[in-house]
């Protein structure tokens, strides 16, 4: 088992430009999330799917967009990249409910820097 | 929604002190509060939990208390070691949601 995979490892933007960070997981988990994470910030989360075909937002949406193409896969997408969104981005998965399965299980992290 | 105060945000040790990282919440719905650790350059990793009907939890060296009235929870490290090093994340999951509130972290660094 992969767990969670998430693409690309870094990347680097110009202000204006627009990108996709692809995130899958094969654990069967019904859960999924992208937080990013910014010096002396923790983990903030940007957007949450608790099942397919459902997607929230959480504490810091503006800006991206996010699909849960299917069970497996949550994308995130940067219409307009600002220098803001500079970050270190985690996908991460769960069973349904954290407080009766436990763990949130993160990808390796995506590190995107914006000019 | 939830908001999770973390302290300090970093705490030097030597080899073989405890350490204790401290965190309050806001949500008194709030029932599940899990610990993660992140070494340099990985990603967080689950340590240790608590839910909101248990006071202590226990594994070896590491141990979680939770007092619910105070709102607040603690992360004990006994017998620290180098490999302890890394930023300790605290989470609270508010009632009625299926996401976490991270704390801001604490580095810990343990000195040989």
């Amino acid at each position: 088992n992969a767990g969670v995979t998430q693409t690309p490892k870094f990347q680097v933007l110009k202000t204006g430009q627009s990108m996709t960070l692809q995130c899958a997981q094969d654990m069967n988990h019904n859960s999924m999330y992208w937080y990013r994470q910014d010096p002396g910030m923790g983990l903030r989360l940007i957007y949450y799917s608790a099942s397919e075909g459902t997607t929230d937002k959480g504490e810091v949406p503006n800006g991206y967009n996010v699909s849960r193409l299917n069970k497996r896969e949550f994308s995130l997408r940067l219409e307009s990249a600002a220098p803001s969104q500079t970050s270190v981005y985690f996908c991460a998965s769960s069973r349904s409910d954290l407080a009766n399965t436990g763990e949130l299980f993160f990808g390796e992290g995506s590190r995107l820097t914006v000019l | 929604g939830e908001n999770v105060e973390q302290h300090p945000s970093t705490l030097s040790v030597q080899e073989g002190d405890s350490a204790v990282i401290k965190c309050t919440y806001s949500d008194s719905a709030s029932n599940y509060f899990p610990w993660y650790k992140q070494e340099l350059g990985k990603r967080p990793q689950l340590i240790i939990d608590i839910r909101s009907n248990v006071g202590e939890k226990k594994d070896q060296r590491i141990a979680v208390t939770l007092n619910k009235t105070a709102k607040h929870f603690s992360l004990h490290i006994t017998e620290t070691q180098p490999e302890d090093s890394a930023v300790y994340f605290c989470a609270a999951k508010p009632g009625g949601y299926s996401t976490l509130t991270f704390g801001k972290g604490t580095m810990l660094l343990v000195s040989p």
